[in-house]
């Protein structure tokens, strides 16, 4: 996984709770991103960074909120669990520019339900 | 806006078979970057290639070989004499230049039987 821890692996909530993800990388990665998994849908993109201090929203951004404070650190907050957040979430880190390798190496990720 | 169209969604092949995954993709950018990433039972997403926009050049590793076609927009992936541990989900990305804003695909089952 190049690098990109998560914690935890499994979390259970009740509607309403709020709730950090935390990723974390020792590679240096320049981007960063946090995707959901839902069944026959792929990966959507959340948010992603491309550096400390900046975000951005990516597909499905609603119910989450992110910063990048430093470039190792990448947490995905939960604002208000709701069982549509039910989901596999993956962190994942982009070497970039700075090495030309473009290629996400992800972490482990967190399985969620919302109860 | 940038799209990845998985043709198959689930593939079953009796093992030593030769299987082939279609991937189609929209951009308007002129650089961009597609993948292939493997996710195994297990769960874990594990990249097996990239490639450039400017770059048509197919490649082999092994039993697996990719073929990107810009005039058909479409980058697809072979497995010659497949295996069981071939057995996972497959998915085919795109990303901008410089690697940002990755897009996946709904990404194929592919099941080798023995």
């Amino acid at each position: 996984n190049a690098g990109v821890t998560q914690t935890p692996k499994f979390q259970v909530l009740k509607t309403g709770q709020s709730m950090t993800l935390q990723c974390a990388q020792d590679m240096n990665h320049e981007y960063m991103s946090w995707y959901r998994q839902d069944p026959g849908m792929g990966l959507r993109l959340i948010h992603y960074s491309v550096g400390a201090g900046i975000t951005d929203q990516g597909e499905v951004p609603n119910g989450y909120n992110v910063s990048r404070s430093t470039t190792e650190d990448f947490p995905l907050r939960l604002l208000s669990a709701a069982p549509s957040q039910t989901s596999v979430y993956f962190c994942a880190g982009t070497p970039g520019l700075a090495t030309l390798v473009y290629e996400q190496f992800f972490g482990p990720g967190t399985r969620l339900t919302v109860l | 806006a940038q799209k990845v169209t998985q043709v198959q969604t689930e593939i079953s092949v009796v093992e030593k078979e030769d299987v082939t995954l279609d991937c189609v993709y929209e951009t308007r950018d002129t650089t961009y970057y597609l993948f292939w990433y493997k996710q195994p039972p297990s769960g874990e997403l594990v990249f097996l290639i990239r490639r450039n926009s400017f770059d048509e050049q197919n490649e082999i590793s092994g039993r697996y070989s990719w073929n990107f076609q810009k005039s058909t927009s479409s980058f697809n992936f072979t497995i010659t004499a497949s295996q069981v541990v071939d057995s996972a989900v497959y998915f085919c990305a795109l990303s901008e230049a410089w690697g940002q804003n990755f897009v996946f695909g709904p990404g194929t089952r592919l099941s080798v039987l023995p």
